[in-house]
């Protein structure tokens, strides 16, 4: 087990840019979720995915966002035309399969993303 | 729609000393989850509680859940400089399967 992987783990960029994170999450784990962290505030929930399947997306996500898993394995994270407000940690988190989903959540250690 | 809300955000405290961290949630649900941060790093699970009355514990934390009340606990007995920490409690909203709503989380600091 050599846990969730993230890269980069900062990530400057100016306004209007284009950037992508990756995550690797623990290989027997299907689900996979992405939160963004603010200082100061919890986790909040961006996106979630079982197997390469996009089950479930905040409704408070812009459409400049979007996430792939094409294989069930690794994901990404890509903010278009990036904005001041989308500076944050970005988070990937990965659980067991299972019918239950009261697994506990594995983290990354994120990526910080600044915005010029 | 779902809010939780911990209280105290933030907590100075001496060693060997017992307190209790607070989360409540404003609607039914059937999971809550115990984290701990540490500053720059990463999110490390420590309970997950699943039904009313359920009682978790691991060395100087104890976790407890009332779901009824719609309230959580941490209790910290016997305080050491090792569990200064950021805590936050996480539950999940029965409008999903996937999604949880986190508390602000709170800052603990303990002085030796």
């Amino acid at each position: 087990d050599t846990g969730v992987s993230q890269d980069p783990r900062h990530k400057i960029t100016k306004r209007g840019q284009n950037v992508t994170f990756r995550c690797d999450p623990i290989s027997e784990h299907n689900r996979l979720y992405w939160y963004r962290q603010t200082l100061g505030q919890g986790p909040e929930f961006l996106t979630y995915f079982q197997n390469e399947a996009q089950l479930e997306k905040s409704r408070l996500l812009s459409d400049r966002f979007s996430a792939e898993r094409p294989k069930g394995s690794f994901s990404t994270l890509e903010i278009q035309r990036t904005e001041q407000g989308d500076s944050a940690m970005y988070l990937c988190a990965s659980s067991l399969a299972g019918g239950r989903v009261n697994q506990p959540q594995h983290f990354g250690d994120g990526t910080r993303l600044s915005i010029l | 729609e779902l809010k939780v809300e911990q209280n105290p955000l933030f907590l100075s405290m001496q060693e060997e000393k017992n307190y209790t961290i607070y989360c409540n949630y404003s609607t039914t649900s059937d999971r809550l989850y115990w984290y701990r941060q540490d500053p720059g790093k990463s999110l490390e699970s420590l309970f997950v509680l699943l039904s009313n009355g359920a009682v978790k514990q691991e060395g100087r934390l104890m976790a407890s859940l009332d779901t009824k009340a719609r309230l959580s606990t941490l209790h910290i007995t016997a305080a050491v400089h090792d569990l200064s920490a950021t805590y936050f409690c996480a539950v999940g909203s029965m409008d999903s399967n996937y999604q949880l709503i986190w508390g602000a989380g709170t800052k603990l600091i303990i002085k030796p």
